[in-house]
């Protein structure tokens, strides 16, 4: 089973400020990755997929970069909306499976 | 408008079977995988297994292998998941997600049913 590493578990970051997530595989993944926002109360949304598309409505201040075994989720300048908790997210195609990271709680600072 | 509407919470008894259904509407409920995924409080996302309404195949994650069932209703677009042998650790939000826009992924979601277990 691959399992992803999400680093930092938090971030305390002010807005306006740019964040950087990362998402670490134990084996390749190729670019089959994805990056969800979940806030409280609310089921997660889909921002990014294979590894750096972003999904339809998506900010273009959300950007996501990597393959193989190492992916960034980065923001450029944090709205106050952005806080929130970031999973990633992989497919694989043998053991069909999918797996999610332990996520990435950003917070206001 | 695409939809995924799930059933209310659940309360159940330690060694009990829970069955969440996951109604779709706006559109073809045959065409795209249909995910359910468990949140414990306060802990991440947990993937738990697909079924491919077209055929009813299934794929499950090992760690709840034998213990979920994952199936489809196409009379009537509806996916239930099946949970048994409960204990206090299932306590948790299920979520049924979908592919709508992007096939491999999940980026329709349904609001979450709470269950709860406890003697």
């Amino acid at each position: 089973e691959i399992v992803l590493t999400q680093s930092p578990a938090t971030l305390s970051l002010s807005p306006g400020e740019r964040a950087t997530l990362s998402c670490r595989a134990s084996q390749s993944v190729s670019s089959y990755l994805a990056w969800y926002q979940q806030k409280p109360g609310q089921a997660p949304r889909l921002l990014i997929y294979d590894a750096s598309n972003r999904a339809t409505g998506i900010p273009a201040r959300f950007s996501g970069s990597g393959s193989g075994t190492d992916f960034t989720l980065t923001i450029s300048s944090l709205e106050p909306e952005d806080f929130a908790v970031y999973y990633c997210q992989q497919r694989s195609n043998w053991p069909p499976a999918y797996t999610f990271g332990q996520g990435t709680k950003l917070e206001i600072k | 408008e695409v939809q995924l509407v799930q059933s209310g919470a659940e309360v159940k008894k330690p060694g009990a079977t829970v069955k969440i259904s996951c109604k779709v509407s706006g559109y073809t409920f045959t065409d795209y995988y249909m995910h359910w995924v468990q949140q414990a409080p306060g802990k991440g996302l947990e993937w738990m297994g697909l079924v491919d309404p077209e055929d009813g195949e299934t794929i499950y994650a090992e760690k709840f292998q034998g213990r979920v069932t994952i199936t489809a209703d196409t009379s009537t677009d509806t996916a239930y998941m099946e949970l048994s042998s409960l204990r206090s650790e299932d306590t948790a939000v299920y979520y049924c997600a979908t592919g709508y826009y992007y096939y491999y992924y999940m980026d329709v979601w349904g609001k979450g049913t709470t269950v709860t277990v406890s003697s």
